[in-house]
Formats: structure tokens, sequence, C-alpha cells
């Protein structure tokens, strides 16, 4: 059972184009975190969201934690090449027997100078 | 500081095999997690170490095993490869866990990885 789910599984964009993934799950999650995975690297961690309703900026990125904690969403502004990447989030739901980080199938995005 | 380092980069190996990887984690770091990484499945987890000690195992087979040793250095071992297992697996290290009380996520920091290819 995926915890986790992610859309879009893949996104293709041009450059200063904006863009909006997405997180979602049907469980609460205590908090939530986005990595951002380049090809022959392991995932960076981007932030940590924890609060429902959170949002938070990283120069052209926003992540928002959902109300309820159970979605997230992150925006890009103003999209770059070197946006490109595997987007990942990541979240340790709230349920007892789940006592380990959970990854979702990551968004893969590709930004065309 | 150096980052988390992982050896070999690469690797090939054939069908009933076994194989070692070895992760060195972020100095001061205790724990170490490592994790399965294939196109169709996505990042899972493996296992979890702190001082030498397995806290914390996913749904792998018996085939995928670890260790950490006192200087906080990790290996995973795969006995008796299939095709199955090539994939990139992935060590991240973190201060004391990747998940603290309350649920709280520590910052986990990975290495670069290893490819393995199993023919």
């Amino acid at each position: 059972t995926q915890l986790l789910e992610q859309s879009p599984q893949f996104l293709s964009i041009q450059e200063g184009e904006n863009l909006t993934v997405y997180c979602n799950s049907s469980s609460v999650f205590s908090s939530l975190q986005w990595y951002r995975q380049e090809p022959g690297e392991g995932p960076v961690l981007l932030v940590t969201v924890v609060t429902g309703g959170e949002v938070k900026k990283l120069k052209r990125l926003t992540f928002q934690f959902g109300d309820a904690r159970k979605d997230s969403s992150l925006h890009i502004t103003a999209a770059q090449p070197g946006d490109t990447g595997l987007y990942l989030c990541a979240g340790a739901a709230m349920k007892t027997s789940y006592d380990k980080v959970i990854f979702g199938p990551g968004t893969s995005l590709s930004v065309i100078p | 500081k150096a980052g988390v380092t992982q050896t070999p980069r690469y690797l090939i190996k054939t069908r009933g095999q076994q194989v070692t990887l070895s992760c060195s984690p972020i100095s001061g770091h205790r724990s170490v997690s490592w994790y399965q990484q294939t196109p169709g499945q996505g990042l899972q987890f493996l296992f979890e170490y702190f001082s030498e000690t397995q806290r914390n195992k996913g749904n792998f087979p018996g085939r995928f095993s670890g260790r950490q040793f006192s200087n906080s250095r990790s290996e995973m071992n795969v006995s008796t490869l299939e095709l199955g297992d090539s994939a990139l697996y992935l060590c991240a290290s973190s201060l004391a866990a990747p998940l603290l009380a309350g649920g709280r996520q520590e910052t986990q920091y990975f290495g670069p990885g290893t490819r393995l290819l199993v023919l």
C-alpha cells in the first residue's frame, strides 16, 4: 500500500513557467519533508513542514502543508533548468504502527531552457 | 564537514552471488539508514542502525542484512542476488534518528548511492 502519492509523475516545462506538484495521503502525518534528487546523486532535503496549514518559502519554492496534515504541495515560480530533478516527499505517519519515514514515488521535473 | 560516502559507486554482479556495500556517515552522526530505490517502487526503507544495533527494519527478505561498526560506519549485504535486486542503494545518516519523539523528522543526509546491476 502506497501511503504517499505524488502527482504528476512526470512534468516537462519551459524555463520561466510556474508549476505545482502534489503529495497526498489518506493518512495523517506528523510532518512532511520535501527532497530533490539530481541524477547520479542522493536526495537532498529542501524543507520540513510540521504544522497544518504551514507555508514555507525557499527562494522561488513555496511549500504548503495541508490543514489536515494529509497533503502537501510544492510550487515553483519561474522555473529554471537547475530545478530539474526528482522531487520526493517523505512523511512520518501518525499511526503507531508506522515508526519510519515513508517516501512517495516522486515527481520527475524537467525544465527545458 | 565531509558528506556521506558510499562505496563502491557502481557494481555488476550475477544472479546467485552476494554483495557488500559500505557507507560512511557524516562525522558525529550515529544513525545510518539504508534505502533501495528502483523506478517502479521508488525509495523503500531497508533498515536503520544506531550504536551498532538495528533499530528498525523494512519489509525485505532475510537475504538483505546489515551491520554497523563502533565508528558508525555501516555495511549492507545482499546474498543470493536476484535480477530484481538491481537498484540504487542509498545510505542516509542523521544525528540520532530519522524520526524523533512525537514523529518529528530529523534531517537525513544521503550519500550518492551504489548502483547495483544484477545480470
